[in-house]
């Protein structure tokens, strides 16, 4: 079965450079979540859409934006890249009326 | 405040040993409880969801169970395998919001031969 895509899986950029993170969800769901996990940290929740809207914000910085196209995938595009947004990136998607929810296997960002 | 708890941290135990894992939660209103398997650098892979009617669900080696009176759910791993070495999460998430996802920290298990 289809599964949540994302590309890329390892991403490397300097300092105040811009990356472009992917997410296609799993065929037919309407709902994405995009999450950010720290080394050893808890995965934080960024931003969520439902069907090409968004739905909640949590703690997205500014520097980062995304949104969800009428495929239904998601990017999360990042400016002014950080090394403290090294993390793994990932996404989440889901049938709103569901109760299951299918994570991404990540995208790694190393900044340096 | 909402919050989910996972004991313990850690844990290491020997391949063919059955474990426990631990998750309290004080979410509320509560509208389902997940446990997800997350290996190192990857995205975690759910191993069970329960809703507030369901006591106790099994998924192979792994058998979770919930008690929503007291608020507390374990993960029970059976004849551990070295491939059973990750963290652990219980997830749970506030009735009618979809977005309201809490996560515990996680317990890091670790397998040895």
């Amino acid at each position: 079965a289809a599964g949540v895509i994302q590309s890329p899986r390892h991403l490397i950029k300097e300092k105040r450079e811009t990356a472009t993170l992917k997410c296609y969800p799993i065929p037919r769901h309407d709902t994405v979540y995009w999450y950010q996990q720290g080394p050893g940290q808890d995965p934080q929740f960024l931003i969520s859409f439902y069907e090409k809207m968004q739905s909640d914000k949590g703690s997205i910085p500014d520097r980062f934006s995304a949104q969800q196209f009428s495929d239904y995938h998601s990017e999360l595009n990042m400016s002014s890249l950080e090394l403290g947004d090294s993390a793994l990136y990932f996404c989440a998607s889901l049938v709103n009326s569901g109760n299951t929810i299918y994570f991404g296997e990540g995208s790694w960002l190393t900044v340096v | 405040k909402n919050q989910v708890e996972q004991s313990p941290q850690s844990l290491i135990i020997l391949e063919g040993k059955n474990c426990t894992l631990q998750c309290n939660y004080t979410v509320s209103p509560f509208s389902n409880l997940r446990w997800y398997k997350q290996d190192t650098g990857r995205g975690p892979v759910s191993l069970t969801i329960m809703t507030f009617s369901e006591n106790t669900k099994s998924n192979g080696r792994y058998t979770a169970t919930l008690d929503a009176d007291t608020k507390q759910s374990s993960l029970h791993i059976t004849a551990s395998q070295l491939s059973d070495s990750a963290s652990y999460i219980c997830v749970v998430t506030v009735y009618s919001s979809a977005s309201k996802i809490i996560f515990g920290s996680g317990t890091r298990l670790s397998i040895r031969p």
